[in-house]
Parts: C-alpha cells; structure tokens; sequence
C-alpha cells in the first residue's frame, strides 16, 4: 500500500500567515488521485481538494493544492481564524486508499 | 441536501461484533455512488474500512477484510457496517462517507457522517 507521510507534524503560524503543507507518497499517486482535508476538533472531516488540485464545493479560494507523482502541496495563503485545524492528505489512485498522518496548524 | 447519520451501540466488548448502520438522507443510495466506512482511533489519524455499491459489491480494506462485511438496504436507503472479533485497537470514532465524484470504489469522499465514537472494553 502507498504510505502518505505529511510535514511538518504541526505548524505554528499567526493569522494572516501563508501556510505550506506537505504530502509526500512513498510510489507513485496514479492520476493526480490526492485529496485534502480539514478536520476541528469532534467534527468530521471535510473535504478540500480533490485530485490534487480541484478546489470543493464552497471552499474558499485561499486553499490551493498543487503537486503530482509523490509530491504534494496544501497552501493557505492567509490563514483565517477557522483555518486552524488538523489537515490529512488522502491518496485513492492505488487500492487500499490510505491517509496521511496529518499536520496540526495552530495559532502562534 | 444530502445528510449521512451513523447509530449503533457505544461500547462493544472483546471478541464480539460490532455493529453500525448509516442512513442517508437527501439522496437514494440506488441512484449511484460508492459508500464507505472510515475510522480514527482516539488522537489518531483516519482509516479506510471499506466500501459499497447499491449493487451490493463491496471493497475492503486487506488490513481487516477477514473481519468486516458491508452491506446495504436500498429499501431503507442506508449501509451497514459489521466488523467482527474486535479488541481494544478497534476502538475508534467510525464515519460513513459518500466517495463523491463517481471514480468507484476509490475517490475522495465529499460527504460524511458526524461520526459515532465505539469503545470496546469489558
């Protein structure tokens, strides 16, 4: 199976801040199959970006994700109050689909 | 507005089956779609199970596929989750989510359930 490693384990960052999260695959991601998600405390997750760099529905322009191959990219370029949260990667080109271990963005 | 709800007991005890059901709402499982289990032990991160067609073909995770068996109700409009002999490390907040964008079983998935915090203990 694809191990998904992200980086770093947690970012401190203030408001207003530009935020770069890393997803790093252990093969190949066939497709571009790599999705974002944001999760808070007690909720759900939900889902940001989809293959690799499609934004979902009602999400903010501030979230962009780039990268493809074993290489991926979150950015917020201004972190809102709300943006603070734990975000995963998820990978679902190769079976079983697997996520990341997650980075922690909290308020500096 | 398509809603996911999950339900089943709380606390299931060592070697027993734990049981869960997501109904959905909002939008007919028959219509298409894949739907999935997903689970997140307590400070941990997220898991996929496995996942259904309203065809009743399923997919599992090879980590537990000799432990769950996923079915679904199309006349209830809701799928259900059965994993069997659990232990302590089954302990975990289980989601149902809808795999979003018709790519089968592996997608991304863009609707989840709020989540149903299980326990095994004695």
């Amino acid at each position: 199976e694809i191990v998904l490693t992200q980086s770093p384990g947690t970012l401190s960052l203030s408001p207003g801040e530009r935020a770069t999260l890393s997803c790093r695959a252990s093969q190949s991601v066939s497709s571009s199959y790599l999705a974002w998600y944001q999760q808070k405390p007690g909720q759900a997750p939900r889902l940001l970006i989809y293959g690799a760099s499609s934004r979902a529905t009602g999400i903010p322009d501030r979230f962009s994700g780039s990268g493809s191959g074993t290489d991926f990219t979150l950015t917020i370029s201004r972190l809102e109050p709300e943006d603070f949260a734990v975000y995963y990667c998820q990978q679902y080109g190769s079976s079983p689909g697997t996520f990341g271990g997650g980075t922690k963005v909290e308020i500096k | 507005q398509v809603q996911l709800q999950e339900s089943g007991p709380g606390l299931v005890k060592p070697s027993e089956t734990l049981s869960l059901t997501c109904a959905v709402s909002g939008y007919s499982i028959s219509s298409g779609y894949y739907w999935g289990w997903i689970r997140q032990p307590p400070g941990k991160g997220l898991e996929w199970i496995g996942s259904i067609y309203h065809s009743g073909s399923t997919y599992y995770n090879p980590s537990l596929k000799s432990r769950v068996t996923i079915s679904v109700d199309t006349s209830k409009n809701q799928f259900s989750l059965k994993l069997s002999s659990v232990t302590a490390a089954d302990t975990a907040v289980y989601y149902c989510a809808r795999a979003g964008f018709g790519w089968g079983y592996l997608d991304a998935f863009d609707i989840w359930g709020q989540g149903t915090m299980v326990t095994v203990s004695s």
